[in-house]
């Protein structure tokens, strides 16, 4: 079966980074894109930006463009969302989806991560 | 930035009609979908290409489109319907935009 696993929470200082991963099973990792959406507690959803773990092309949300950095290993099935220079704002629930596109529409149909809690404190 | 705009919260009674609205310029030009999602838990499709429904989703949940407006329709609202909602469509800054979410309480 499908199944995308996360690893687990993290707690940072201010000004660090977080590398979240994203291990994918149960069928061809390089067949379907990754994106990446994070959620602060009690707040909506946020789409941070996608990967094609087959030609490893990125595109991020303007609000994260310059501090999030998407990266894979095909060898592995393993995606990756790095975050840097992390501000509380950032506290947050980051998960990881599958994706898919057709005709210029994106969306995300059926399986994401369990997510993964942030924390940034001082 | 792109916004999709959405009432913060509808209440229906169980076996009523639950309606929730999503607003953007762009969507008479790019298909939108809806999310539920309950406490805990990953977001799940509902409605994908604003009025198709995937397997496994109750007929209960509809979709339609007039305009800049997308509305998801829940029909015979059960208590397990008590959730968030999230409209999602796309636009030039990028091919996923939420938005804010509702929340749909079964009185």
């Amino acid at each position: 079966q499908v199944q995308l696993v996360q690893s687990g929470a993290e707690v940072k200082k201010p000004g660090a980074s977080v590398k979240v991963s994203c291990k994918a099973s149960g069928y061809t990792f390089t067949s379907y894109d990754i994106n990446w959406v994070r959620q602060a507690t009690g707040q909506g959803l946020e789409w941070m930006g996608w990967m094609n773990p087959n030609s490893g092309n990125t595109g991020y949300a303007q609000k994260f463009q310059g501090r999030v950095t998407m990266t894979r290993n095909t060898s592995i099935s393993t995606a990756y969302m790095e975050l840097s220079s992390l501000r509380s704002e950032d506290t947050a629930v980051y998960y990881c989806a599958r994706g898919y596109c057709s005709g210029g529409s994106c969306y995300i149909p059926d399986y994401w991560g369990q997510g993964t809690l942030v924390t940034v404190s001082s | 930035s792109y916004e999709l705009t959405q009432p913060p919260s509808v209440s229906v009674s169980p076996g009523q009609t639950a309606r929730i609205t999503c607003s953007g310029d762009a969507l008479p030009k790019q298909y939108a979908y809806w999310y539920q999602q309950k406490p805990g838990q990953a977001p799940v499709l509902v409605i994908y290409k604003d009025s198709e429904r995937p397997s496994g989703i109750p007929e209960r949940f509809s979709g339609s489109s007039s305009g800049t407006t997308v509305t998801l329709t829940i029909s015979g609202v059960q208590a397990e319907d008590e959730a968030d909602y999230y409209c999602q469509s796309a636009d030039s800054s990028g091919p996923l935009v939420f938005g804010g979410g509702t929340k749909l309480t079964v009185l």
